[in-house]
């Protein structure tokens, strides 16, 4: 069964530094989406983008967060400079349209330490 | 706005006990519900899904029925295993784009 990939599964990273996480999603889908899940708390959505742009984001999603489709299957999160509070597990998420709709395939997660 | 509530845990169970966790929303329109699962160490699995009233989402013994009249989805099982340990997630949506997350319940079987 086709599934969703995240690399690195584990990023430690300085705080101030810039952090790329990189997704495969799944091959015919068109949505992807971004999430992150603070240690102990809610899964909270950041970013959704479609036809090579962002369709959505979320308060969180700020300046120095940036999102970008480099080729025809990677899907990447960019932290421009990072912050303590941006430790976090980041999933990548993806869904189709048709019979599938709605339904969005989520990526093991990568887990960011930010020293 | 859209949003889920999720009843806190943890809740610790013996092997083979009910369980339920209470999921009720907040939404606009007609959303899809869901309920994902995550195991130790371990990404978001879908568990199951209900696009609209009525429905029932099944998958590994466990249910949820989406009720428009009480904006519920409780998630079911007749009889847990040491196996189902995990945090189990509530989510609504897309009704635009983004998934809504309840808080999560984690939930501890014991042998």
């Amino acid at each position: 069964e086709p599934e969703v990939t995240q690399t690195p599964s584990h990023q430690v990273t300085q705080m101030g530094q810039e952090v790329i996480l990189r997704c495969v999603p799944i091959s015919n889908h068109l949505y992807f989406y971004w999430y992150r899940q603070i240690l102990g708390q809610k899964v909270e959505f950041l970013v959704s983008f479609y036809n090579n742009e962002i369709s959505e984001k979320s308060e969180i999603f700020d300046d120095q967060f940036s999102v970008e489709r480099p080729d025809g299957s990677n899907f990447t999160l960019k932290i421009r400079s990072t912050k303590l509070e941006d430790s976090a597990m980041y999933f990548c998420a993806s869904r189709s349209v048709g019979l599938a709709f709605g339904t969005q395939y989520f990526g093991p997660g990568t887990r960011l330490t930010v020293l | 706005g859209n949003s889920v509530t999720q009843m806190e845990g943890p809740v610790t169970l013996s092997e083979e006990a009910f369980l339920t966790i209470n999921c009720t929303y907040t939404a606009t329109g007609y959303p899809s519900l869901f309920w994902y699962v995550q195991y130790p160490g371990e990404g978001l699995q879908l568990l199951l899904k209900a696009t609209k009233a009525d429905d029932k989402g099944s998958n590994k013994g466990f249910e949820a029925t989406y009720r428009k009249e009480t904006t519920s989805f409780h998630l079911e099982k007749g009889s847990v295993q040491v196996s189902d340990s995990a945090v189990y997630f509530c989510a609504l949506g897309p009704n635009n784009n983004d998934m809504r997350f309840g808080a999560g319940t984690r939930l501890t079987v014991k042998p």
